[in-house]
């Protein structure tokens, strides 16, 4: 299917465990991100990449790793896992080119006990 | 930098009353702005853009004009339905960055 993709849509983990998130989008876009959604924050950019093999920090990256080896995948990946990382997140890209609009997945959430 | 305000929420309306969200947007250039909308349990999807000055965006009886002189995009819709509670987020760009710049979003409740 055609569109934006993460998986899972729910994760339960444990304290100090490492975790990914996937994000998977089929129209080869070159630039894609990576928000977290907390109650009284709205969305809050963590990574975005600019094309294969170009990330660069957000608003709050502290404890995330991101990779970017192939164009239609950009893995999220908490290293070691914090209660304060519970949260929803959310994947999304944008086609460049004068297509401004994002698409985003329907969401990862986390929550790590 | 850039930057997006929305009146906090939530908007709590009945059942075919206006709509109002008010968007104001600080800006170099002219960005495009945006409406996304966020059901329970999804993420955010497009409900309407405008790329310059005087446009109006609309779909599914939502509307939004580009105000350059009061640099606003607010929303309106005329009768609102109880399928429209969502999270509404307004946004710019996104710029040379390729980064959009979102607003904190506002919660639309709507009762029968």
């Amino acid at each position: 299917d055609a569109g934006i993709t993460q998986s899972p849509r729910y994760k339960i983990t444990e304290t100090g465990r490492q975790v990914t998130l996937m994000c998977h989008q089929t129209w080869s876009h070159s630039y894609m991100f990576w928000y977290r959604q907390d109650l009284g924050h709205g969305l809050r950019l963590i990574y975005y990449s600019a094309a294969a093999d170009i990330t660069d920090k957000g608003e709050v990256p502290d404890g995330y790793v991101v990779s970017r080896s192939k164009t239609e995948n950009f893995p999220l990946t908490l290293e070691s896992a914090t209660r304060s990382q519970t949260s929803v997140y959310f994947c999304a890209s944008i086609g460049g080119g004068g297509i401004a609009e994002a698409f985003f997945g329907q969401g990862t959430r986390l929550t790590v006990v | 930098g850039d930057s997006v305000t929305q009146m906090e929420g939530p908007v709590t309306l009945s059942e075919e009353a206006f709509l109002t969200i008010n968007c104001t947007y600080t800006a170099t250039g002219y960005p495009s702005l945006f409406w996304y909308v966020q059901y329970p349990g999804e993420g955010l999807q497009l409900l309407l853009k405008a790329t310059k000055a005087d446009d109006k965006g609309s779909n599914k009886g939502f509307e939004a004009t580009y105000r350059k002189e009061t640099t606003s995009f607010h929303l309106e819709k005329g009768s609102v339905q109880v399928s429209d509670s969502a999270v509404y987020f307004c946004a710019l760009g996104p710029g040379g960055s390729y980064i959009p710049t979102f607003g904190r979003g506002t919660s639309l409740i709507v009762h029968p």
